[in-house]
């Protein structure tokens, strides 16, 4: 099974300020099979990134995706008030599908 | 839009039995394959079965196989969790999500959620 490992744990940042969150993989990620979700408090997870770079329909062209092999980074270019959230990384490259345990973006 | 809508959770004892339900709208059901995908605050997100598109392939985690079973009724644009034989580990919030496709190929991720229904295991 595939361990995904993210950093920080948590960030603090201010609106306007760019965030680059770490996704770390413990083996190779087939095909960078690689999404990233945002979940808010009381809300089910968004699709944000599939195939660690390919955007989702609907989402701001500030969240972006980057990274192939073992390491993968989100970056958001300008902090949005509704960007302060917790976000997680999923393979699905290997069976059996894994996630991270989350990063939390808090305010500043 | 795509709405999924859980229901169904609730206190349940252990070794007891419960059904989730998700009532999908906004798509056409029947050409999406359907997951459950369980949050606890100590493990984080876990995938825990999954259903093609027309019901003909289920497949489940190792930690709940031969005790849930996962359907659906695409007449009725909802998803179903059979929850057998219960254990405190199974205490969760539980979701449903859209497969980006059929699920026929393995390697799923999900285009769409709901907001949970949550599931307590305790006597």
């Amino acid at each position: 099974e595939i361990v995904l490992t993210q950093s920080p744990g948590t960030v603090s940042l201010s609106p306007g300020e760019r965030a680059t969150l770490s996704c770390r993989a413990s083996q190779s990620v087939s095909s960078s099979y690689l999404a990233w979700y945002q979940q808010r408090p009381g809300q089910g997870p968004r699709l944000l990134i599939f195939a660690a770079s390919s955007r989702a329909t609907g989402i701001p062209d500030r969240f972006s995706g980057s990274g192939s092999g073992t390491d993968f980074t989100l970056t958001i270019s300008r902090l949005e008030p509704e960007d302060f959230a917790v976000y997680y990384c999923q393979q699905y490259g290997s069976s059996p599908i894994t996630f991270g345990q989350g990063t939390r973006v808090e305010i500043k | 839009q795509v709405q999924l809508v859980e229901s169904g959770g609730g206190v349940v004892q252990p070794g007891r039995s419960l059904r989730l339900s998700c009532v999908a709208s906004g798509f056409s059901f029947s050409n999406y394959g359907m997951h459950w995908v369980r949050q606890t605050p100590g493990k984080g997100l876990e995938w825990v079965a999954v259903i093609w598109y027309d019901g003909s392939g289920k497949y489940y985690s190792d930690s709940v196989k031969g005790r849930f079973t996962i359907s659906r009724d695409n007449s009725k644009d909802t998803l179903y969790l059979d929850m057998n034989s219960l254990r405190a580990e199974d205490a969760a919030v539980y979701y449903c999500a859209r497969d980006r496709g059929t699920a026929m190929v393995s390697g799923y991720y999900f285009d769409y959620w709901g907001q949970g229904t949550p599931v307590t295991v305790s006597s």
